[in-house]
């Protein structure tokens, strides 16, 4: 079975504070796909990454990177600077290589961004 | 704006009521997913059609259906509805089934079961 933890309920930070995002995974595929996904308060879901389990490269774009680390079924989410904009519900998934492709979501984690 | 488009925005009906949701994908792409995200369950897999056929299904109530047409939309049907099914409710695409795509979601339909 397939999990996915995201264990911070809700960030609150002051703007140009750095933030990380935690989120925790669990499978027992040696392949498989990892997701960040973004539900700003108007409500949709907004994709930012994919990364799948071959490739520990972290990535940054712009003020978003991204930190997945396999020895720890880790890949956290940080988002330097922040900004009031980033306020949202950030979701972490999981996908498998195989079999069925449907998503499992973590509980997700809010983040508010003060002023 | 992902180019996956739903109707309506917002429904509010009664218990005991069906109604129908829908789903245009993103223009080539041949997976739809339906997802239904709620305070207590989270974001959950309905079902998923690929090319016309249904492909995968997760948590999805006997009391909901789905169909894809040959022009690709897609429908989630929910019947003799119940206040719990109170919930936003998620179309996303992908171009194939396979697990390297991304799904791409649209902006959700809020339903509201009174």
């Amino acid at each position: 079975a397939q999990k996915v933890t995201q264990a911070q309920t809700e960030i609150s930070v002051v703007e140009k504070e750095d933030v990380t995002l935690d989120c925790v995974y669990e499978t027992r595929d040696t392949t498989y796909y990892l997701f960040w996904y973004k539900q700003p308060p108007s409500g949709e879901l907004v994709f930012l990454i994919r990364r799948n389990s071959f490739d520990e490269q972290n990535e940054i774009s712009g003020r978003y990177s991204w930190n997945f680390q396999k020895s720890t079924s880790s890949f956290n989410f940080t988002i330097t600077a922040s900004q009031v904009v980033d306020s949202a519900v950030y979701f972490c998934a999981l996908r498998r290589g195989t079999g069925r492709r449907a998503l499992t979501f973590g509980s997700g984690t809010r983040l508010q961004v003060q002023p | 704006d992902s180019g996956v488009t739903q109707t309506p925005k917002h429904l509010i009906t009664a218990t005991g009521q069906r109604v129908t949701l829908r789903c245009s994908p993103r223009s080539g792409d041949l997976s739809v997913y339906w997802y239904q995200q709620s305070l207590d369950q989270g974001l959950q897999f309905l079902i998923q059609y690929y090319n016309g056929e249904e492909r995968a299904k997760g948590n999805i109530l006997e009391r909901f259906s789905a169909q894809q047409f040959p022009d690709l939309h897609s429908e989630l049907n929910l019947s003799s509805l119940e206040l719990g099914d109170s919930a936003l409710y998620f179309c996303a695409s992908s171009v194939s089934s396979g697990g390297a795509d991304t799904q791409y979601f649209g902006p959700g339909t809020r339903l509201t079961v009174l």
